[in-house]
């Protein structure tokens, strides 16, 4: 199975433009994570959804959406870029009908805002 | 607030032992996992710990003392394929997980 999906591998983007990070997923798991990492500091949640219709605010949601319509996707938009922004993205997904409720990452996307 | 504290950098020699120390102090413990991370890549799951004790796993073991806010990351038997970065992470009281910066760990011949 492909597990999880991110597009675009990597963007570069004018500061001011919009844009929406794609991430999909075909192990049924009902969470879904968007983090940023950046260099010297450890992943941070941007937004989640613990399951589909529903979404929640992580630790650095601001200029950050996010909609979960069906169980699979989880895009991530950003509606006016700025180059605090430039970061590399990674989405996850967890079982959280498990024992542990892992969370599995998708291969990130990098973006650089100019 | 709340902090996962693990070292920067670490430098070990193949087939040698090496000890990853991750500290916190988090709202909460429903757990600690350990991550690997490959420059460019996704993080994988290593372990995971909700009790006190070791865990081994093959190569790798993990082990954790609640009181302490402690735990280690054990890699024996180091193979240059194990030169990554290795993150310690905490699922809090709100069962989010806070995240160490991460411990790049250089394996040399």
């Amino acid at each position: 199975t492909a597990g999880i999906t991110q597009a675009p591998t990597s963007q570069i983007l004018a500061a001011g433009r919009s844009m929406t990070l794609r991430c999909t997923q075909d192990m049924r798991h009902n969470a879904m994570y968007w983090y940023r990492q950046d260099l010297g500091l450890g992943l941070r949640l941007i937004h989640y959804s613990n399951t589909a219709g529903t979404t929640g605010k992580g630790e650095v949601p601001d200029g950050y959406s996010v909609s979960r319509a069906n169980t699979d996707d989880f895009p991530l938009t950003l509606a006016s870029a700025v180059p605090s922004q430039t970061s590399v993205y990674f989405c996850a997904s967890s079982d959280d009908g498990g024992s542990t409720d892992t969370q599995y990452f998708g291969p990130g996307t990098r973006l650089t805002v100019l | 607030g709340q902090n996962i504290d693990q070292p920067t950098e670490m430098t070990a020699t193949e087939g040698a032992i090496v000890q990853i120390n991750c500290t916190y102090q988090t709202s909460g413990f429903n757990g600690l996992f350990w991550y690997q991370q490959h420059a460019g890549e996704a993080p994988t799951f290593l372990s995971y710990n909700v009790l006190d004790g070791l865990e081994e796993k093959g190569r790798f073991s993990s082990f954790l003392s609640r009181s302490k806010g402690y735990s280690y990351l054990l890699l024996k038997e180091l193979q240059m394929k194990d030169s990554a970065s290795y993150l310690c992470a905490v699922r809090d009281s709100n069962y989010q997980l806070i995240w160490g910066a991460g411990t790049k760990l250089i394996i040399k011949p």
